[in-house]
């Protein structure tokens, strides 16, 4: 069975600082894909980024980009030059070729200091 | 390209009532994936069609049932209402033969069930 762990309820960071997220996952699965969804106020889930397992380079997407640690199951989020939009509901989630279902985390909710 | 659209937006119905919800696949997706979201909660997978079939289901009792039309349209029916039913319903769409396995979501259907 999948399981994906968030255990940061809330994180704030000021304005056009960094902030790290944290998510930790388990699969018993070979092939499986790790992403990352913000889901602001407004409840539309949003594709932030993916992390193919087979991959060794960490995915990278503008101001976006994880650390991801195979070995640790490990996949955490780093969001640079942080700004007022990033604050929202952060959810880590693993998906396996099998099932094809993402199982999500608890969430994060990050907030942003002006 | 037209997003994934849901339908109705907010609802409110008595336990024991049944309800259908509405959900529109992003053009070009021929998979579409139901969620439930409590509050304060990650969203659970409830399950997925593909090609007109059901293809995965989790852990959701038999009064969720799902169709999917030939346009990948797709609804989520709930008979025998519950009070713990009350949660967002969140749809999402993905092309399941391009391997990319990345999921769209809408921007779901708040239900009350009162």
């Amino acid at each position: 069975a999948q399981t994906v762990t968030q255990s940061q309820p809330e994180m704030s960071v000021q304005e056009a600082e960094t902030v790290t997220l944290s998510c930790t996952y388990d699969t018993s699965e070979s092939d499986y894909y790790l992403f990352w969804y913000k889901q602001p106020p407004s409840r539309q889930m949003i594709l932030v980024i993916r992390q193919e397992a087979y991959k060794q380079q960490n995915a990278t997407e503008n101001r976006f980009s994880v650390n991801f640690q195979k070995a640790a199951k490990s996949f955490s989020l780093k969001i640079s030059d942080s700004q007022l939009g990033d604050a929202a509901m952060y959810f880590c989630a693993s998906l396996t070729e099998g099932a094809q279902k993402l199982v999500f985390g608890q969430g994060t909710r990050l907030t942003i200091n002006p | 390209e037209t997003g994934v659209t849901q339908s109705p937006t907010h609802l409110i119905k008595t336990r024991g009532q049944q309800v259908t919800l509405r959900c529109s696949s992003q053009s070009g997706h021929n998979t579409v994936s139901w969620y439930q979201q409590a509050l304060g909660q990650g969203p659970q997978f409830i399950f997925q069609y593909y090609r007109e079939e059901e293809n995965g289901r989790g852990n959701f009792p038999p009064r969720f049932s799902g169709l999917q039309f030939p346009n990948y349209s797709s609804e989520l029916n709930v008979n025998a209402l519950e009070l713990d039913d009350s949660a967002l319903y969140l749809c999402a769409s993905s092309h399941r033969d391009t391997l990319r396995y990345e999921q769209y979501f809408g921007p779901g259907t708040r239900l009350t069930v009162t």
